[in-house]
Parts: structure tokens; C-alpha cells; sequence
């Protein structure tokens, strides 16, 4: 069976702070794909980044970075110097091998609210 | 078109009637899928699809939810009977491959809020 957790539900912090949200998954599958999505209060869903299973190296795009940990089934998500424009619902998500349906299994999301 | 289409924005219905949901995938992508997001944080899995036919349906209530991607058309989502429990936003997304694919992800639409009352 396919999971993930985000265990954090609500963040706040203040302009400027870093934040990280945590997500932890669980899976059998050797090959996945890991997936953050934001939903920012519009309610459309913007994708970030996607991450595969056999790919360790992390990834930094300006003041995001992700860091993809096998050995602890964990894909956490950093913002750097937050913004208030980064206030918004955030979603980790991971996608079955290719023997899977392809659907994507999201977590709860984190709400991050980013206060001047 | 560049971006997934989901009509209408906003849906509401009395309960016990019908429900359309409409989605037209970014042109060239051969998936689509359909996803209900309740309470504004759960996303559950409905339904694929690969061209017009089913990929999976696992998701799918069986009893009162149908969908469809006929070549030429819009996908649709149909509740037939519609309960109070449906009212949540109808998320579509589509993807030009599989995952397997180098970087191939979900862009998903911007979604139907249906309200039951």
C-alpha cells in the first residue's frame, strides 16, 4: 500500500524565517516518483517539483531546495527567507512504479502561513 | 489548449440531482484523471484515463459516479442522485505519458467546486 504524511498541518511563521515541511511516505515499490504541489488560496494546484525514486541527489531552485532521504522515507521541502506570497496549502505526493495506475497518492497537505 | 479546462467553476445542486463536470486535457496529453478534494485537504483518486479508454478506475464510487473521454469532446464526470457528501472541489489533470517518462507530471485544472445543499 501506497502513503504519505504529512504530519504537520498548520505553519506560521514570520517573513523572512526559514521553514521546512516534512513529508514521509511509504511505499513497496522499488521505482516511484515523489511530488510536491502547491494550492495556493485561488485553489488551483501548481506544481513544483518532481523527484525519481533512484535519483538521491537534492534539489535547490532558488529559495526552494528538497531534500530526498531513501534510507528515512523522506522528502522534505524548504523555503528559504519565506515570503508572504509563499503562504499557501502544500501537498507531497508520491506515484506508484509503472506497473501502478500512474495516480498520484497525496497527503494531507501542510497550510503555511508566511505573516509580515 | 496550453492548460487543462474545467467547467463549470462553481456547480450546485439539490440533493438527489444530476451533476456534469466538465474537463478538456492540455492538448497532445493522452491521460487524464479525475480527483475530489474534500474539506479542502483530502485528494482522493477517481478515475483514468488513457485516450477514451478506462486506465484505472479504482477510485470510482460505483453506484452513482460515471465518467467518460470521447475523442472529439470534453471529458465528463457525472453523479447521478447527488448526495451531500459529493459537495467538494473535482480536480482534472492531465499527462502527455506515464510517469516512467523523464520529468512527465500532472497539470491539473483549476477545478470544480460542487456544492449539494
Amino acid at each position: 500500500a501506497q502513503k504519505v504524511t504529512q504530519a504537520q498541518t498548520e505553519i506560521s511563521v514570520v517573513e523572512k524565517e526559514d521553514v521546512t515541511l516534512d513529508c514521509v511516505y511509504e511505499t513497496r515499490d522499488t521505482t516511484y516518483y515523489l511530488f510536491w504541489y502547491k494550492q495556493p488560496p485561488s485553489g488551483e494546484l501548481v506544481f513544483l517539483i518532481r523527484r525519481n525514486s533512484f535519483d538521491e541527489q537534492n534539489e535547490i531552485s532558488g529559495r526552494y531546495s528538497w531534500n530526498f532521504q531513501k534510507s528515512t522515507s523522506s522528502f522534505n521541502f524548504t523555503i528559504t527567507a519565506s515570503q508572504v506570497v509563499d503562504s499557501a496549502v502544500y501537498f507531497c505526493a508520491l506515484s506508484p512504479s509503472i506497473q501502478g495506475a500512474q495516480k498520484l497518492v497525496f497527503g494531507q497537505g501542510t497550510r503555511l502561513t508566511i505573516n509580515p | 489548449g496550453e492548460e487543462v479546462a474545467q467547467t463549470p467553476k462553481h456547480l450546485v445542486r439539490g440533493e438527489g440531482q444530476k451533476a456534469k463536470l466538465y474537463c478538456a486535457p492540455i492538448k497532445g496529453h493522452s491521460y487524464v484523471f479525475w480527483y475530489q478534494q474534500v474539506l479542502k485537504n483530502e485528494f482522493k483518486f477517481l478515475i483514468s484515463f488513457q485516450n477514451e479508454n478506462v486506465f484505472d478506475e479504482t477510485g470510482m464510487p460505483k453506484e452513482r459516479f460515471s465518467a467518460k473521454c470521447l475523442p472529439n469532446s470534453p471529458c465528463s464526470l457525472e453523479i447521478q442522485a447527488t448526495k451531500l457528501e459529493d459537495s467538494a472541489v473535482y480536480f482534472c489533470a492531465s499527462s502527455q505519458r506515464m510517469f516512467g517518462a523523464t520529468n512527465e507530471k500532472l497539470f491539473f485544472g483549476s477545478g470544480t467546486q460542487l456544492s449539494v445543499l
